[in-house]
């Protein structure tokens, strides 16, 4: 039973365009959620977060928005660059699965078309 | 600052081998975790530790076992490898408080069981 969902296995946008990455989740009782990006042969990295309480949260080109009633996140990329081609991850805590641990996503490959 | 290392990078086992994984944190973090990644499966959580001298399973903790050694080290054993553990291993620690669990992940180790 799959809690956290990236229904997009991949996705291709154009250097300077917007990229929109989806995610889903189940469980309401999650109040914490984060994206992670990930390149080849490394491990994952902190990309930007939003607690329950807020609807958007911004970090220079990276915007996370959270619609609570349809249990949806969205990451936001504006202009996407070229070094945004990675794998993301979005990731999920709270309620009963306890804050210290994470639920993934399956990820969604971006590629930036320069 | 070296933050999350991992010993190996890589790895080969021949199918009933055993191998232990190593994994140390320099960030004082109380929480350290370990995770596989497949393809299509995203991250899943195999084991994890709260705090010093605390494990509990995680979402795949079936042919893995765990130590936590120490404040700083986490360690993950194969006792009998088998092909379905062929995977890339990541661990992470984290302090988390009461809604906020930034983990902060090693470079991984790719494991083949032959």
């Amino acid at each position: 039973d799959q809690q956290v969902k990236q229904n997009s296995p991949s996705l291709s946008v154009q250097e300077g365009r917007i990229s929109i990455l989806n995610c889903d989740y189940t469980n309401s009782m999650f109040d914490y959620f984060l994206w992670y990006k990930k390149y080849p042969a490394e491990g994952p990295t902190f990309l930007i977060s939003i607690s329950s309480i807020k609807d958007k949260n911004e970090d220079g080109r990276f915007t996370v928005f959270l619609n609570k009633s349809a249990k949806h996140l969205s990451l936001h990329i504006v202009p996407s660059q070229p070094g945004d081609s990675a794998v993301y991850f979005c990731a999920a805590s709270g309620g009963n699965f306890g804050n210290e641990k994470l639920t993934f996503g399956t990820g969604t490959r971006l590629t930036i078309i320069p | 600052n070296a933050g999350v290392t991992q010993t190996p990078k890589f790895q080969v086992l021949k199918t009933g081998q055993s191998m232990t994984l190593q994994c140390a944190q320099d960030m004082n973090h109380n929480s350290m975790y370990w995770y596989r990644q497949d393809p299509g499966m995203g991250l899943r959580l195999i084991y994890y530790s709260a705090s010093e001298g605390t494990t509990d399973k995680g979402e795949v903790p079936n042919g893995y076992n765990v130590s936590r050694l120490n404040k700083r080290e986490f360690s993950l054993r194969l006792e009998s490898a088998a092909p379905s553990q062929t995977s890339v291993y990541f661990c992470a620690s984290s302090e988390w408080a009461s809604s906020y669990n930034e983990q902060f992940f090693g470079p991984g180790t790719r494991l083949t069981v032959l």
